[in-house]
């Protein structure tokens, strides 16, 4: 059963302090890692895919990054409007039904203040 | 409207009552999930429809019962439901692909 652990739960930074959240993941095989940003009432909104290790993306002051057993959504100089639940998830290799079962973590809430 | 949208955004209903949620997409796609999301707890995908053929479905109760009657719209229907059924129903939904999904705003779903 593949699994996904996020951490930490929650951080709180200052405006401009940058910092990492963290998603580490169990899988018997990966096609993807995705990364979604939920804000309060909202249904997550699509950020980034990495499909292999050593792959990068950015988008604004996000950057995610993927080792073959984590990855890494690095912000840097955040804003109080990054503020939001920053959600993990991964995808199986392509087999068909079972393509669409994708796994999330728990998310972690990110404060960031003025 | 544009991408997914969904209603009612919030629902409170008695556990005997029969109520449906209603999603709709907007961007041409041929898939759409219905999620479950709790609080404390991950994203749990329920259903599935690709060219509106249920193709996953998660070991949900049978209370719930989801409809596909064409590629913009899904629903999803609520009967007898217990307490622990609240939570935040979120529809999603994507090309043939599934690595990108496009979420809804959600339904705040309440069973007394």
């Amino acid at each position: 059963e593949d699994q996904v652990t996020q951490s930490p739960e929650a951080l709180r930074l200052q405006e401009g302090e940058s910092s990492s959240l963290n998603c580490s993941y169990t899988v018997s095989g990966l096609r993807g890692l995705f990364w979604y940003r939920q804000d309060p009432g909202k249904g997550p909104e699509f950020l980034f895919t990495l499909y292999s290790a050593g792959e990068e993306k950015e988008k604004e002051r996000l950057k995610a990054t993927l080792t073959k057993k984590e990855s890494f959504l690095h912000i840097t100089a955040p804003k109080p409007e990054d503020s939001a639940t920053y959600l993990c998830a991964v995808g199986p290799p392509y087999s068909g039904a079972g393509s669409y079962q994708l796994t999330f973590g728990k998310g972690t809430k990110l404060s960031v203040i003025p | 409207e544009t991408g997914v949208t969904q209603t009612p955004r919030h629902l409170v209903m008695g556990m005997t009552n029969k109520k449906s949620l209603k999603c709709e997409q907007h961007l041409g796609h041929n898939a759409m999930y219905w999620y479950k999301q709790s609080a404390k707890k991950p994203l749990e995908l329920m259903f599935v429809y690709s060219l509106e053929e249920r193709v996953e479905n998660n070991s949900v109760p049978s209370r719930f019962s989801p409809e596909c009657p064409n590629s913009s719209h899904l629903f999803l229907h609520l009967h007898t439901l217990q307490p622990e059924d609240s939570a935040l129903y979120l529809c999603a939904s994507s090309q043939e692909d599934p690595d990108t999904q496009y979420f809804g705003p959600g339904t705040r779903l309440t069973v007394l």
